[in-house]
């Protein structure tokens, strides 16, 4: 069973510069994942914000960014709002039928 | 504009069947898009459950595989996942969504529905 991997939690200063990785447990993430991240609020449904690596979902930001770092997805937030504080998961294209989220990151904005 | 709204009884019995209904409006279900399901469980955080294709054609989660079943009614023009044995571990928010052009582009997404697995 695949594992991705995500940090548990981080934290950022309003108006600073946070980048939260996605990882695979068995080599590195490409573009041939197609990695998404988004935005889980509590009551509300997951708020897609990026797909295929690095395009913006409709509506999002563009404080918010992504790309692969490193052998990871990334998804990096910068000029961090109040607003901001939320768990982001990411998502990981393994094949045909296959994809598999990673355990999510609770950032904290303080 | 597609919009999509799950339902389903939000208390299932151990052991018992989960069944819900995703009704696809502003949209056809038998358009060139995957429709999957994905829920959110304490323990686990999001997960994938399965996908389908209007001609029926399925996949699944391999650690889901022996319990879901993913159908589609073009006439109902809805979606509907059924997964049976359940636990507590099954106790979740379950989202349908549609996959766009790329894979893992989801948009939009279903409000959710509770499922509450308890006796």
């Amino acid at each position: 069973q695949t594992v991705v991997t995500q940090e548990p939690s981080f934290s950022v200063s309003p108006g600073g510069t946070v980048t939260l990785t996605c990882g695979l447990d068995s080599g590195s993430v490409s573009t041939t994942n197609h990695p998404s991240w988004f935005q889980r609020t509590p009551g509300l449904p997951p708020r897609t914000l990026i797909y295929s690596t690095n395009i913006r979902s409709s509506g999002v930001p563009d404080r918010f960014s992504g790309s692969i770092l490193g052998g990871k997805a990334a998804l990096t937030i910068t000029g961090a709002r109040a607003d901001d504080e939320s768990t982001y998961f990411c998502l990981l294209y393994m094949g045909v039928g296959t994809r598999v989220f990673g355990g999510g990151t609770k950032l904290t904005v303080l | 504009q597609v919009q999509l709204q799950e339902s389903g009884p939000g208390l299932v019995k151990p052991s018992g069947t989960l069944s819900l209904t995703c009704v696809v409006s502003g949209g056809s279900v038998s358009s060139s898009n995957w429709w999957s399901w994905v829920r959110q469980t304490p323990g686990k955080g999001l997960e994938w459950i399965g996908e389908i294709y209007h001609t029926g054609n399925t996949n699944y989660s391999p650690s889901l595989k022996s319990r879901v079943t993913i159908s589609v009614d073009k006439l109902k023009n809805h979606l509907s996942l059924k997964l049976n044995s359940v636990t507590a571990a099954d106790t979740g928010v379950y989202y349908c969504t549609r996959e766009m052009d790329l894979p893992n582009w989801f948009d939009p997404w279903g409000q959710g529905t509770l499922v509450t697995v308890s006796s």
